[in-house]
């Protein structure tokens, strides 16, 4: 799996866009682009996931670069309850390792009032 | 989507006992997994669990430590046995979804005094 680097904080005021950037500028052609997060004392959740299209779906919005090095993921319009730890992972889909996930220290999200 | 329960969420037990965990999915899945959270640090797969045969464990994990049952497709437990204070941890389930993404139980937080 490709190696990730995000910052390990941001900030962002309630109701304005949170813009978390991801680099992976060794991806693979078959690899895919993750996103999960971690509310405080909860278990991770899915977000979204893309290859090489932007992606929106209810939560988010995934946008790659055409190159492929670097993501974006995009909370609309962040809330408080947002708040929450958020990792990029990039891997192939399908692998004998399908269900292990290598967790960096993800983006710090605080989202303020 | 898969919803994922866990049983305890959360339990505080004595040095050199045993606790064993549950996590029943919602619907069925060859493959579940398990990963633990230690303080502060990323989540870290202990093994994968499939239905009918003996669970696959990560470097560092193993059998006698931390046995795991998979009696059916949507239930398993993970025991923690002859525990210590360095197993205070979260220890969270996982599926993986349709587009090989994972879904997390809400987690189980141990503290071993």
């Amino acid at each position: 799996d490709a190696k990730t680097t995000q910052p390990p904080s941001m900030d962002c005021a309630e109701g304005r866009a949170a813009n978390l950037p991801c680099n992976h500028s060794t991806i693979s052609g078959n690899e895919y682009v993750y996103w999960y997060r971690q509310i405080h004392s909860q278990g991770p959740q899915y977000i979204i996931h893309g290859l090489k299209n932007n992606e929106t779906n209810e939560m988010a919005s995934l946008i790659i670069t055409e190159d492929r090095k670097s993501s974006t993921l995009i909370l609309p319009h962040a809330t408080l309850r947002d708040t929450a730890v958020y990792y990029c992972i990039v891997r192939v889909a399908w692998s004998s390792n399908t269900g292990k996930l290598i967790f960096g220290q993800g983006t710090t999200l605080q989202v303020k009032p | 989507s898969a919803v994922i329960s866990q049983k305890p969420s959360r339990d505080i037990c004595q040095r050199g006992t045993s606790l064993t965990i549950q996590c029943q999915v919602d619907s069925q899945v060859t493959m579940m997994f398990w990963y633990r959270q230690q303080p502060g640090q990323s989540l870290t797969l202990i093994a994968t669990a499939n239905q009918g045969s003996e669970a696959t464990y990560e470097s560092g994990f193993v059998i006698d430590k931390f046995p795991i049952s998979r009696p059916n497709l949507t239930f398993s437990t993970l025991t923690v046995s002859n525990m210590s204070p360095e197993d205070s941890s979260i220890y969270l389930c996982s599926v993986t979804g349709t587009a090989y993404e994972q879904y997390f139980g809400p987690g189980t937080r141990l503290t071993v005094t």
